[in-house]
Formats: C-alpha cells, structure tokens, sequence
C-alpha cells in the first residue's frame, strides 16, 4: 500500500510551547488528510480534515487556534499544537488518501507535555 | 452521522484458537468497510477491506470478514490465532455519499497466549 510518514514518532515538550507535527504522503499526492487522536484504550477521534488549498474542517470541540492544521501541498499536511498543556499529551495520527479510497495511515506521534 | 460499534473490548486466547471479532455500524446507505490492526508500538495496518461484490472478504495473515448487511455487521474471523496476533484491531466504515471520512470503532485489545 502506499506510504504514509509521520514525523516526529515522539516528542516531549514544555508546557506553553508549540510543537509541529509533520504528516509526508510519499509515493502518492494526498487530495485530502485527517487528523486523529488517540487516547489510552481508545478509538482514534478525529480532529479534522484538511484538504490540499484549502482551510482544514474542524471536528464539534476542536479547537482550531490550538490545532493548527495546514496542508500546502498534496504530499505535507501539518499540524501545530500551541501553547501545549499537559491534557494535550496524547497519540496524534494522521492518514491520507487521494479520492475516495481507503486511507493510510501515519505511524503516530506520541506527544507528552511535561 | 455513522457510528461502529465493536462489542469485544478485551479478548484472551490461546494460540490455534479461533477468533471473531464483532463489528456493527449505524447507516441506512452503502457503506465501505475496514479492518486495521496496530501492532504495539507500530502504526495503523489495514487488514481486508469491503467496497462491494463478494461479502466474504479475505485479508492478510489469515483474516477474513464478512459483511451481512442485514445484520449492519463486519465480523472479522481467523479460525486459529498466532501470538504474533497479538495487537489492537479497529473496525472503521465510510459512508458512501457522505464527506468520505473514515469512522472508527473503538477497538478491540487482542492478547494472544503462546
């Protein structure tokens, strides 16, 4: 299948600073990404979707100012948690697809907020 | 909106015995239909897949599922687990004229005893 890569895998932050995530679609252009977060014994939430151009389409609770998501091109889709806190600490996953097909999916990044 | 509901939450076996996992969806349309698996410490897989046709879907490592639209299920079955089985399994469901996202169950924690 085609390759999603996520990077950081883990990161561990101070609270009150910002940390970027890095989402890399890599033998496919990526129309539209998610991002999910996954708690301990959890279902993946998402969070939002974001398509390539465009602003991302936050989930009911999300905040977008706190989650910044840009996609700026078919391959990279970011995301920017601000001002971290540690209820931010969480799995962060992001999955991409072109078209309606199956999605694939990033290999997480565990972020702890300290 | 869609929702998955995957009955199982914790599941022990031994290894050589058989699995089903339940899987059951809320949504009066077509639908496409996952399996995935994560690995401890690995990133999202996708195990079978249902767009349409054949409702018995065969995936990898052994899995199949089967789809019973009257039953809005997507069991997924192997007839004899291996400890390297051992691993989170996630049903997810995509409406078909919706926005395409992807919707995921909860999960089921699969610990297989060697």
């Amino acid at each position: 299948g085609a390759v999603v890569s996520q990077h950081p895998s883990w990161v561990i932050c101070k609270s009150g600073t910002s940390v970027k995530i890095e989402c890399r679609s890599l033998d496919f252009q990526a129309t539209t990404m998610f991002w999910y977060r996954q708690f301990p014994k959890q279902s993946l939430m998402l969070m939002a979707t974001s398509n390539e151009g465009s602003k991302a389409t936050y989930e009911q609770g999300v905040e977008k100012d706190k989650f910044l998501i840009n996609h700026a091109s078919l391959t990279l889709s970011t995301l920017t948690v601000t001002s971290a806190h540690p209820e931010d600490s969480s799995f962060y996953i992001c999955s991409a697809r072109t078209g309606n097909t199956e999605a694939f999916f990033g290999q997480g990044t565990r972020l702890t907020v300290v | 909106a869609q929702s998955v509901s995957q009955h199982n939450h914790h599941v022990i076996l031994s290894e050589a015995a058989s699995l089903e996992l339940g899987c059951n969806y809320s949504y009066g349309g077509t639908v496409n239909l996952f399996w995935y698996v994560q690995y401890p410490g690995q990133h999202l897989q996708l195990l079978l897949k249902y767009f349409s046709g054949d409702p018995l879907v065969k995936g990898i490592k052994g899995f199949e599922a089967e789809f019973i639209k009257s039953k809005f299920s997507f069991n997924l079955r192997k007839p004899s687990v291996q400890w390297s089985d051992t691993a989170e399994y996630f049903c997810a469901v995509i409406a078909s004229g919706g926005s395409y996202i992807p919707t995921f169950g909860r999960g089921t924690s699969l610990i297989v005893h060697p």
